[in-house]
């Protein structure tokens, strides 16, 4: 079974700076789809970027850019000029390219921005 | 606006009491899901469908049941038989297709359940 850890229970960045949130997963699986989602305190979950695994190139969504090692099964996010509105739990995901297109997540990383 | 409809936002159980949370999507997506979520947990899946009158247990299934006569509905039963069941759920949808893998899922706004 696939697992995803994230390893920092919070993290906190000064406002405009950047910061790095840290992702690693387990899979003996050779395609599959990682994703980041941020939950602010309304608790929704908002889909902030994806990354196909078969993709050697980082995906990017304006501030937000991941850095996808696939060797080492790790995915970071890395928030560029943070802004007050980014402060939420950020969880990662992952799923596979076959079968039930199930979403396996980490524990999450609250993140706080501090102005 | 297409979207994710979970109701109520807030619900109570009593004990020895089944409970029904609500999930209605009109964005015309074949699979929907169900997530549990604990602080400090994360998200854990408890049953998906990924097609009409199907739906499979995911890793926390015990004390729960589902149906999915509608492909817009998949309503969530939280039975007496889950004996801690105080937490927040939300569902999903997504398009199913192997070749469109890479679909995210939606969510809805999630509903917390509390015991009375």
């Amino acid at each position: 079974a696939q697992t995803v850890t994230q390893s920092q229970p919070e993290m906190s960045v000064q406002e405009a700076e950047t910061v790095t949130l840290s992702c690693t997963y387990d899979t003996s699986e050779s395609d599959y789809y990682l994703f980041w989602y941020k939950q602010p305190p309304s608790r929704q979950m908002i889909l902030v970027i994806r990354q196909e695994a078969y993709k050697q190139q980082n995906a990017t969504e304006n501030r937000f850019s991941v850095n996808f090692q696939k060797a080492a099964k790790s995915f970071s996010l890395k928030i560029s000029d943070s802004q007050l509105g980014d402060a939420a739990m950020y969880f990662c995901a992952y799923r596979s390219a076959w079968g039930a297109q199930k979403l396996v997540f980490g524990q999450g990383t609250r993140l706080t921005i501090n102005p | 606006d297409g979207g994710i409809t979970q109701s109520p936002k807030y619900l109570f159980r009593k004990e020895g009491q089944n409970v029904t949370l609500s999930c209605e999507q009109n964005l015309n997506h074949d699979a929907m899901y169900w997530y549990r979520q604990d602080p400090g947990q994360g998200l854990r899946l408890i049953y998906y469908s990924q097609i009409v009158n199907d739906f499979q247990k995911g890793d926390i299934a015990e004390g729960y049941s589902v149906s999915r006569e509608k492909k817009e509905s998949f309503p969530l039963t939280v039975t007496s038989a889950q004996k801690n069941p105080t937490a927040f759920y939300l569902c999903a949808s997504s398009s199913y297709s192997q070749g469109l893998g890479n679909q995210p899922q939606h969510f809805g706004d999630g509903t917390r359940l509390s015991i009375l």
